[in-house]
């Protein structure tokens, strides 16, 4: 399967600890973009990189979160503290860079305890 | 204010019915417009993009109007494989896109 993979697909916490969720793109995307969503919305941008560079970030996103993409290919999205408001489906996209159509990957439902 | 607004729905349509969506959108140096469906429990996926001259893809057709800063899906002759959530997609950088909360589509028997 050549699509957009995340790990893991689901994921229990307590609160308080910190979690942490990988991203692999499609191979030849330079364009990689997280997401979150809960239920009855539509995806909320977090962050956005453009091979390792990141490049737009949500003024939402508080200090809490962090998002790495060191080589240009994968993605990890780190999460500190977690608060029961954390819990969402984590959703990963890349993209190719032309046209704006972005894949994206089946998600990370993380559940906060 | 929403950048993107949708209208929930549920919409409940017979099979073959022809079914329209709009999407509104408050920023006016949005550039590119995308409608996406989702599944339930699935991830979002691309339907089409929207041209400004609008665009067919089969049953489906997406027009765009600039002046009132709104979006529409027409999809003709639903299946029920159609029911989904579609989602109103805008960008104005490509660097951040903005969803809307999608509406909802049941195509009946």
């Amino acid at each position: 399967d050549t699509g957009v993979s995340q790990n893991p697909r689901h994921k229990i916490t307590k609160r308080g600890q910190n979690v942490t969720f990988r991203c692999d793109p499609i191979s030849e995307h330079n364009r990689l973009y997280w997401y979150r969503q809960t239920l009855g919305q539509g995806p909320e941008f977090l962050t956005y990189f453009q091979n390792e560079a990141q490049l737009e970030k949500s003024r939402l996103l508080s200090d809490r979160f962090s998002a790495e993409r060191p080589k240009g290919s994968f993605s990890t999205l780190e999460i500190q503290r977690t608060e029961q408001g954390d819990s969402a489906m984590y959703l990963c996209a890349s993209s190719p860079g032309t046209g704006g159509e972005q894949y994206f990957g089946p998600g990370t439902r993380l559940t906060v305890t | 204010r929403k950048e993107v607004e949708q209208d929930p729905g549920p919409f409940n349509v017979p099979e073959g019915a022809t079914v329209a969506f709009n999407c509104t959108y408050s920023n006016s140096a949005s550039q590119s417009f995308f409608w996406y469906r989702q599944d339930c429990r699935k991830e979002p996926k691309l339907l089409m993009s929207v041209y400004s001259s609008g665009n067919e893809d089969g049953r489906f057709t997406a027009q765009l109007n600039r002046a009132s800063q709104y979006i529409s899906l027409l999809i003709r002759d639903s299946k029920l494989s159609d029911s989904a959530t579609y989602l109103c997609v805008v960008t104005h950088n490509f660097n951040k896109f903005y969803f809307g909360s999608g509406t909802k589509l049941n195509v009946k028997p």
